[in-house]
């Protein structure tokens, strides 16, 4: 069946560095990618996604492109914040309407230290 | 909009009480999900509903977990009797395949969840 791989943390870096978080999936079909982000206490709220090959999500400053070729959606910021810091999950859903489940990687944690 | 409202946001019991969990999806949205997070599972998806109706239960852990939807702006997740491993954060999300408002359709938002610790 269709499952999302993200890398596993936790991630720990300093304010201002470069961030890639990387997710690859596996699907049958022509899945949409998500990222969602979890801040402590808080429930999952979509942070950008792609619904084609080549598409490019943006939000707040991260970035993630939808590469068929590799299947992969790998999330990427130039210069984090402490305030980024959070859980991150990659996610994908069948792309034909369906109003079927998301299926999430474990998420991945990430500590900004000043 | 509210946004996705659950109740109550910390529960605690003791194990074999009976434990009821509330959800009331965004208004307009036709899709409702239960999930469930813990450190060792991440996020399990439960059970979800489409116009009110359960299109796929396989999550639910066993015969202990039921879910009803009665109305379009009111779910539950119930749990009977709850056990220690039970313990997890539960979340409820809604989505809308139409015109759901200002909210973009078929993104799934997410309530603030319920923390369940049963002892």
């Amino acid at each position: 069946g269709d499952s999302v791989t993200q890398m596993e943390g936790p991630v720990t870096l300093s304010e201002e560095a470069f961030l890639t978080i990387n997710c690859t999936y596996t699907a049958t079909g022509y899945p949409s990618l998500f990222w969602y982000v979890q801040y402590p206490g808080e429930g999952l709220q979509l942070l950008l996604k792609a619904t084609k090959a080549d598409d490019k999500g943006s939000n707040k400053g991260f970035e993630a492109t939808y590469r068929k070729e590799t299947t992969s959606f790998h999330l990427e910021k130039g210069s984090v914040q402490v305030s980024d810091s959070a859980v991150y999950f990659c996610a994908l859903s069948e792309r034909r309407g369906s109003q079927g489940n998301l299926i999430f990687g474990k998420g991945t944690k990430l500590s900004v230290k000043p | 909009d509210a946004g996705v409202i659950q109740s109550p946001r910390h529960e605690v019991t003791e194990m074999g009480q009976e434990v009821t969990l509330r959800c009331k999806p965004i208004s307009g949205h036709n899709s409702l999900f239960w999930y469930r997070q813990t450190m060792m599972r991440g996020l399990e998806l439960l059970i979800y509903f489409n116009n009110n109706v359960p299109i796929d239960d396989s999550g639910m852990p066993e015969d202990r977990f039921s879910a009803k939807m009665p109305n379009a702006s009111f779910s539950t997740l119930k749990i009977q009797p709850s056990e220690p491993r039970d313990s997890a954060v539960y979340f409820c999300a809604s989505s809308s395949s139409g015109r759901g408002g200002t909210l973009a359709k078929n993104i799934q938002y997410f309530g603030a969840g319920t923390r369940l610790s049963v002892l």
